[in-house]
């Protein structure tokens, strides 16, 4: 079966950092991908990782471990603006198909 | 360069009426996912085209069907329209072979009454 998870909501305060988890098992699997999505807006694209280890762009890094089925985004001196969900989700190999995570909400209180 | 642009923004139907929604991807691009997502859920897939055929499709009923246009664009049908179909309906596009990642329209936010 092909199953990703994390978690629902995240509560974090301006400045800090926070970290959003992100478990896969899937039957085949290519890299995967974050994007944020601010409410009623569309996702937009964060990063994609293929190869183990961490890619830093900016104030936002992802982490991939495959051998774990895991992942990470990273989220440092958060702003305000930086409140939305961010969806993870992984590329199939067979098909290259996208599977969603249900997404994490990320509040962000002053 | 355009992005994924999708039609109607908004759109107000009833119970058991149809709907057709509309995508044009990013130039160059040839494949379209459609997903729903309804309030404050996460992404359901329904539909992928890729080079005018439908590569896959969702767990939906088969009220729910597409088509992709020769030139790439794509348009969602939805036959008698049920309350929980109301939702924003998310296109997105993407060029095989490259890094599959998809580019989202803005959606179309359909509320059934």
């Amino acid at each position: 079966g092909q199953n990703i998870d994390q978690p629902t909501e995240m509560t974090a305060t301006e400045g800090a950092i926070v970290q959003i988890n992100c478990t896969y098992q899937t039957s085949g699997f290519n890299g995967l991908f974050w994007y944020q999505q601010h409410a009623g807006e569309a996702p937009t694209f964060l990063s994609y990782n293929v190869l183990d280890g961490l890619e830093e762009k900016g104030r936002f890094s992802s982490f991939l471990s495959r051998s774990k089925g895991y992942s990470y985004l990273l989220l440092k001196e958060l702003q305000m603006k930086d409140s939305a969900s961010y969806l993870c989700a992984a590329l199939m190999d067979s098909n290259y198909q996208l599977i969603w995570g249900a997404g994490t909400k990320l509040i962000i209180k002053p | 360069e355009a992005g994924v642009t999708q039609s109607p923004t908004h759109l107000i139907k009833t119970r058991g009426q149809q709907v057709t929604l509309r995508c044009s991807p990013i130039s160059g691009h040839t494949s379209v996912y459609w997903y729903q997502q309804a309030l404050g859920l996460g992404l359901q897939f329904l539909l992928w085209y890729d080079e005018g055929e439908e590569r896959n499709r969702g767990n939906f009923p088969p009220r729910f069907s597409g088509r992709q246009f020769p030139n790439y664009s794509s348009e969602l049908n939805v036959n008698a329209l049920e309350l929980e179909d109301s939702a924003l309906y998310l296109c997105a596009s993407s060029s095989s072979g490259g890094s599959y990642e998809q580019y989202f329209g803005p959606g179309t936010r359909l509320t059934v009454t």
